[in-house]
């Protein structure tokens, strides 16, 4: 099944860049999709997009398509999630997941559920 | 885009009791359906894939029933542990997405 490790909580001013990590281990990293979750505070799950370690394919929702960057490294197993300019409303928890099954298997145009999830990353952004 | 609403937002329940959760998509999304349970301060934990089949290690008194665009989530004998925020997320349609949630609370 395997293990995603997040990087620690960051605070950050309005303008400011930062790059967030997200560690696998405990399965084949390049052959599954990992994608990433926005859940602000006291609110819901908010599907942000995937990327493909194998070969660096990427998809955003349209939400987020413009606002992040989701990259990877296969060298280092890892997944990242940056932005260039922070907002005040970035302020929330950001998850890393992967896609589930034993097999890498896409279903229908969403691809598929996450499991395992990271532990989650807490992004605060106040001036 | 497809649209999930979970119903209700908050369920009473007592201990032992059964409880419904619904989800409802805005158009089919086939059996494409996960189900997660979140504890406060936790990451979500997937509970159903493919609309009804359990993940690993997860308990039999958790069933998942549907397809198209109802889905229901059951619990059958609700334990202490199973008091949590419950979500829907369908991958059949671009882009997936989450529904709003149900708490499931004590009565």
């Amino acid at each position: 099944e395997g293990q995603l490790v997040q990087s620690g909580a960051e605070v950050k001013k309005p303008g400011e860049s930062l790059k967030i990590s997200c560690k696998a281990s405990g399965y084949s990293f390049s052959r599954y999709w990992i994608g990433w979750v926005r859940q602000m505070p006291g609110k819901g799950l908010e599907w942000m997009g995937i990327i493909y370690p194998g070969d660096s394919d990427t998809k955003y929702s349209p939400a987020f398509q413009g606002q992040v960057t989701i990259s990877a490294d296969k060298s280092i197993s890892t997944a990242y999630l940056q932005w260039s300019s922070l907002k005040a409303s970035d302020t929330a928890m950001y998850y890393c997941g992967k896609f589930g099954g034993d097999e890498p298997i896409w279903f229908g145009e969403g691809g598929s559920w996450f499991d395992p999830w990271g532990q989650g990353t807490l992004v605060t952004v106040s001036a | 885009e497809v649209v999930m609403t979970q119903s209700p937002a908050t369920l009473s329940v007592s201990p032992g009791e059964r409880a419904s959760l619904s989800c409802r998509a805005s158009q089919s999304v086939s059996n494409y359906l996960a189900w997660y349970q979140q504890k406060p301060g936790q990451a979500p934990r997937l509970l159903v894939y493919g609309a009804s089949t359990r993940a690993t290690g997860i308990p039999a008194r958790f069933s998942g029933s549907g397809s198209g665009t109802e889905f229901t989530l059951t619990i059958s004998s609700l334990q202490s542990e199973d008091f949590a925020v419950y979500y829907c997320q369908q991958y059949n349609n671009w882009p997936p997405a989450f529904g709003g949630g149900t708490k499931v609370e004590i009565k």
